[in-house]
């Protein structure tokens, strides 16, 4: 079944160690997203890709970076996590066509920030 | 930009009432008004879509009503289920490639 896949599921880290998440796609979708969500929160978007044009929110922390290296794959990149970095991210997919905005959301990867 | 708008933060109903979430956004030019439904630990899913073409949209017990003058939408589910149970978010955009912007969320509980 064609769907967005999150690596890993569950990630560990400790404060300031960089730590990679990685999202791919088998819908061949034109746009990733990197959201972030918090406990009892909405879903906060860090960045997205239009195929390889990246854009960033304008709050997105310079601690975070992104890697799209073809289609299929995204990448979330936190160069020194903190505790506040303890969060869900979930990666989200959809076509980048008029008309067509569903998102689909990956099963997200649970970081926890010691 | 967009600012949505969700309320309640909260809501509890016995099974079998009805639930109804309200959001208003700020963009007149937002045309596309999804709402997920996000169980605890998982992801989001969509679970009812509206374009501001229609006033309203249903599917079985679940149906979206949609205010263009107002500016303002709601979910209404019918029969709630204790399975019902979960966050619900609202989101609205242009269609065309724009980000979504979601509600606060409101966290549904269906007692038995």
């Amino acid at each position: 079944d064609a769907m967005v896949i999150q690596n890993p599921r569950y990630q560990v880290t400790q404060f300031g160690k960089p730590v990679t998440l990685s999202c791919s796609q088998t819908l061949n979708h034109n746009v990733m997203y990197w959201y972030q969500q918090k406990s009892s929160q909405a879903p906060k978007l860090l960045f997205h890709y239009y195929d390889k044009d990246f854009n960033n929110e304008a709050d997105t922390p310079d601690n975070f970076q992104s890697r799209r290296p073809n289609t299929s794959f995204c990448f979330l990149d936190i160069r020194s996590p903190g505790l506040g970095d303890t969060a869900m991210y979930l990666c989200a997919t959809d076509k980048g066509l008029a008309g067509h905005n569903e998102q689909f959301f990956g099963p997200g990867t649970r970081l926890t920030v010691l | 930009g967009e600012n949505v708008e969700q309320h309640p933060s909260t809501l509890s109903v016995q099974e079998g009432d009805s639930a109804v979430i309200k959001c208003t956004y700020s963009d007149s030019a937002s045309n596309y008004f999804p709402w997920y439904k996000q169980e605890l630990g998982k992801r989001p899913q969509l679970i009812i879509d509206i374009r501001s073409n229609v006033g309203e949209k249903k599917d079985q017990r679940i149906a979206v009503t949609l205010n263009k003058t107002a500016k303002h939408f709601s979910l209404h589910i019918t029969e709630t289920q204790p399975e019902d149970s979960a966050v619900y978010f609202c989101a609205a955009t242009r269609t065309g490639f724009q980000k979504l912007v979601f509600g606060t969320g409101t966290r549904l509980l269906v007692s038995p």
